[in-house]
């Protein structure tokens, strides 16, 4: 079976720190990935996307990037933190094959940026 | 970015009653999912719906892809206090190769 990894589940970051969120899924080969971020009470926010190593797209302009360096690692990153990078950041994978689009999260890890 | 109409936002029910929630959107839609999320946890895939009209029940859930293909809804029937939580559903439009996700509607459940 499959089975997707976040870490840290908790984080508390002062403004202007470094990010590093990684996420990883066991059970499957050449999954599409993803990033999301859940601000409170609110709904999921698509952050980037990746169909495989080295292919990311980014849909929200911001201080975030993403990289894919093996085939079921996805790393979130920041340079800087901005107050307004608090949030919940999912992970989820689906099936490379397009026919389902079921996506499947992660436990998520909680930012806190002070 | 795009979201799906969702509610309604929030209820309030007690345990033994039924529960209904719907999304809608403004365009065509070839899938439809319904999640639910725990405080602080990921989003649980509960149901999938690839289909116009495909009506799909896990347990006391039952959920339906709409006909017009721009809607869907969950039902829950007989509540307990463990269905408490967020429930979001997700779609994909014909145009899109990503899913996007309604609101949430927050359940509770009183006993």
């Amino acid at each position: 079976s499959q089975t997707i990894h976040q870490w840290p589940a908790t984080l508390v970051q002062p403004v202007g720190s470094p990010l590093s969120l990684e996420c990883t899924v066991e059970g499957t080969s050449n999954p599409n990935l993803y990033w999301y971020r859940q601000a409170a009470g609110r709904g999921l926010q698509l952050l980037f996307y990746s169909i495989g190593i080295d292919q990311i797209s980014s849909e929200v302009p911001q201080n975030l990037s993403a990289s894919r360096p093996q085939d079921r690692q996805f790393i979130l990153s920041s340079k800087k933190l901005l107050l307004s990078d608090s949030g919940f950041y999912l992970c989820a994978w689906s099936w490379r094959d397009t026919s389902t689009d079921t996506q499947y999260f992660g436990p998520g890890t909680r930012l806190t940026v002070l | 970015g795009q979201q799906l109409n969702q509610s309604p936002q929030s209820m309030f029910i007690q345990e033994g009653e039924d529960v209904s929630m719907n999304c809608t959107s403004s365009s065509i839609f070839n899938t439809w999912l319904w999640y639910k999320q725990d405080p602080g946890e990921g989003p649980v895939l509960l149901i999938a719906l690839y289909k116009a009209g495909e009506l799909t029940s896990n347990g006391r859930l039952t959920a339906q892809f709409g006909i017009t293909r721009k809607d869907s809804f969950l039902n829950i029937s007989a509540s307990i206090p463990s269905d408490v939580g967020i429930y979001f559903c997700a779609g994909r439009s014909y145009n899109t190769d990503k899913l996007i996700f309604g609101t949430g509607t927050r359940l509770q459940v009183f006993p």
